[in-house]
């Protein structure tokens, strides 16, 4: 079993709904909770950055985070064709430099 | 524009053969990361540097093997390769190379072996 599970999708969804992708995970340790956004294959760039639990909010995007479930979210609101990507989840537990354990990416497609 | 810059952008070869890819970090960062992206694994840690010494290591196969130069660029030397090696390889920088730290991504270099 992954450390970190993520649907892979694909994700098909119209202009202006909102968006739901989800991660589960296994270690405990885990303490550092992110979210990437890759386009066709590029390097991954940072979207959100949360610490241990509960919820951050940055413009159409909200991440959650519940260690008590093991499960993180991130919410897109008013989704737009531009936020076609793979988002991958990836967390870390501090204690091993920096070393991020990612999830598998959800390919999302936004239709016009 | 990360400012992590990896070169070369695409590398093909032979099976058997020796690769060495580069990665020049943002200015500033003192970490660098590698990171191996393939359709099945998915994007997964390799090795950790921090100002010239080794910080962390994943899964990194012994015909890999990484250095991180004084002028803190880094290199990711890939040897007897196979064609299960054929992969994007990511280099990513970071200030101090802890938990905290937001990893800025290079563009990648995209290897095929044949």
């Amino acid at each position: 079993q992954k450390e970190v599970e993520q649907d892979p999708g694909p994700l098909s969804v119209p202009e202006g709904a909102i968006v739901s992708l989800n991660c589960t995970y296994s270690n405990s340790a885990f303490q550092y909770f992110m979210w990437y956004r890759q386009y066709s294959r590029k390097g991954p760039e940072l979207l959100m950055y949360t610490y241990s639990s509960g919820n951050k909010e940055d413009g159409r995007f909200t991440a959650q985070v519940d260690k008590s479930s093991k499960y993180i979210s991130l919410f897109i609101r008013d989704s737009q064709p531009s936020d076609s990507a793979t988002y991958l989840c990836a967390m870390s537990a501090g204690n091993q430099g920096g070393k991020l354990i990612f999830g598998q990416g959800t390919e999302l497609s936004v239709k016009p | 524009d990360s400012g992590v810059t990896q070169t070369p952008k695409h590398l093909i070869t032979a099976t058997g053969q020796r690769v060495t890819l580069r990665c020049s970090p943002r200015s500033g960062d003192l970490s660098v990361y590698w990171y191996q992206q393939s359709l099945d694994q998915g994007l997964q840690f390799l090795i950790q540097y921090y100002n010239g010494e080794e910080r962390a290591k994943g899964n990194i196969l012994e015909r890999f093997s990484a250095q991180q130069f004084p002028d803190l660029h880094s290199e990711l030397n890939l040897s007897s390769l196979e064609l299960g090696d054929s992969a994007l390889y990511f280099c990513a920088s970071s200030v101090v190379g802890v938990g905290t730290d937001t990893q800025y991504f290079g563009p990648g270099t995209r290897l095929t072996v044949l």
